[in-house]
């Protein structure tokens, strides 16, 4: 079956630190690949996407790309801010262009930002 | 547009005693479901439904009821309450509907429920 694995928190970073959140997929097929953000109190929101090999998302100064040969989306941020602090979850979609009607949620990485 | 939206947004129930939560969307989206997400576990999804009228199950289904009568409805039941119950529910809906944008789902506030 389908699977994500990412890395486990939580994650404390001064702020403009470097952020970089793992997150790697057992997949059959083709997938598309998600980041999703929850904030403090909130619902999770589409972070960034892509869907297909090689493919950058990015949104927000966050980017991934998607590595097909290591099966990877790893998270990365230059300069983290205070206003980053939040969960993030790494999701995958099976079928790639079909959009998000089934996905598959890492266990979510925590992430604390202090000034 | 409030996109999805769910009531309660807290619950304290005691062991054994039922109840409801409802999500609504405002999309016209034709899928729906219902995730709990807990400590170091994720989101997990509990039901879903990809039109009025149909439900299936998801990845945790025991203890929980569903039920799409209109569209823009999703109800989740626990018809007697376990410890094992509390958790965050999500709910979240998906579809082409108004916006045309099937990149993603679209997620409610959660109601954090507590079962004692």
């Amino acid at each position: 079956g389908n699977s994500v694995t990412q890395m486990e928190g939580p994650v404390t970073l001064s702020e403009e630190a470097f952020l970089t959140i793992n997150c790697t997929y057992t997949a059959t097929g083709y997938p598309s690949l998600f980041w999703y953000v929850q904030y403090p109190g909130e619902g999770l929101q589409l972070l960034l996407k892509a869907t297909k090999a090689d493919d950058k998302g990015s949104n927000k100064g966050f980017e991934a790309t998607y590595r097909k040969e290591t099966t990877s989306f790893h998270l990365e941020k230059g300069s983290v801010q205070v206003s980053d602090s939040a969960v993030y979850f790494c999701a995958l979609s099976p079928i790639a262009g079909a959009g998000s009607y089934q996905l598959t949620f890492g266990k979510g990485t925590k992430l604390s930002v202090i000034p | 547009n409030a996109g999805v939206t769910q009531t309660p947004k807290f619950r304290v129930l005691k062991t054994g005693q039922s109840m409801t939560l409802l999500c609504a969307q405002d999309m016209n989206h034709e899928y729906m479901y219902w995730y709990r997400q807990d400590p170091g576990m994720g989101l997990r999804l509990i039901h879903y439904s990809v039109g009025e009228g149909t439900t299936a199950k998801g990845e945790v289904p025991d203890g929980y009821n569903v039920s799409r009568l209109k569209k823009q409805n999703f109800l989740l039941g626990l018809e007697s309450a376990a410890p094992s119950q509390t958790s965050v529910y999500f709910c979240a809906s998906w579809g082409t509907g108004t916006s045309g944008n099937t990149d993603t789902q679209y997620f409610g506030p959660g109601t954090r429920l507590t079962v004692l």
